[in-house]
């Protein structure tokens, strides 16, 4: 799977859109966006996912580039409940009996909102 | 869909011990995987069933550890003669087949090896 770059931290106020960055310059064609969060002591959430267009959800919205190096998640009202760590994670798609398809996670983003 | 669920949440053991942890899948989802995490990493794979087969192992899952899926319903983790390197958190995840799996994790079971 193709590695992504995000930064380590970033602040928010509460109210205010948190616009997380993620960096995935080497994805491949058929290879898709994730993106997780994690609250303290918590298993890994699922947020939305994405291949070429944008997408929105009830949690968040997706933004892609058009040469698919790079994406943002958008929270549009962030809440302090909004306080995790966020994954961005890039991978193939699934196909019956070929291997498993294990998400690679790397260090994310610690989202702070704040008051 | 009732969620992943794990248990216990938490276990604390002395060194030498083994410990088992079990996983239930979201009904009808037919893969599991297994994560572990430690503190300040993000999860990282250690296997995965497909049905009841164990389809793949990390280089992680040294030959302490075994996974069961018998019957392809719940799972279990099993870590023989636990080292303190042992204490993490594992994960368990579940997913339906689908080009587009999304895999829905659990709470998590937190090791602590004395």
């Amino acid at each position: 799977d193709a590695k992504t770059t995000q930064p380590p931290s970033m602040d928010c106020a509460e109210g205010r859109a948190a616009n997380l960055p993620c960096n995935h310059s080497t994805i491949s064609g058929n290879e898709y966006v994730y993106w997780y969060r994690q609250i303290h002591s918590q298993g890994p959430q699922y947020i939305i996912h994405g291949l070429k267009n944008n997408e929105t959800n009830e949690m968040a919205s997706l933004i892609i580039t058009e040469d698919r190096k790079s994406s943002t998640l958008i929270l549009p009202h962030a809440t302090l409940r909004d306080t995790a760590v966020y994954y961005c994670i890039v991978r193939g798609p699934s196909y019956s009996g070929a291997g498993s398809y294990q998400l690679t996670f790397g260090k994310g983003t610690k989202l702070s909102v704040i008051p | 869909d009732t969620g992943v669920s794990q248990n216990p949440r938490h276990k604390i053991t002395k060194r030498g011990q083994n410990v088992t942890f079990r996983c239930d899948p979201i009904s009808e989802h037919n893969r599991l995987y297994w994560y572990r995490q430690t503190l300040g990493q993000g999860p990282e794979f250690l296997t995965y069933f497909q049905n009841e087969a164990q389809l793949e192992k990390s280089r992680l899952l040294s030959d302490r550890f075994s996974a069961e899926r018998p019957k392809g319903s719940f799972s279990t983790l099993e870590i023989q003669r636990t080292e303190q390197g042992d204490s993490a958190m594992y994960l368990c995840a579940s997913t339906r087949l689908a080009l587009q799996e999304t895999q829905y994790f659990g709470p998590g079971t937190r090791l602590l090896v004395l």
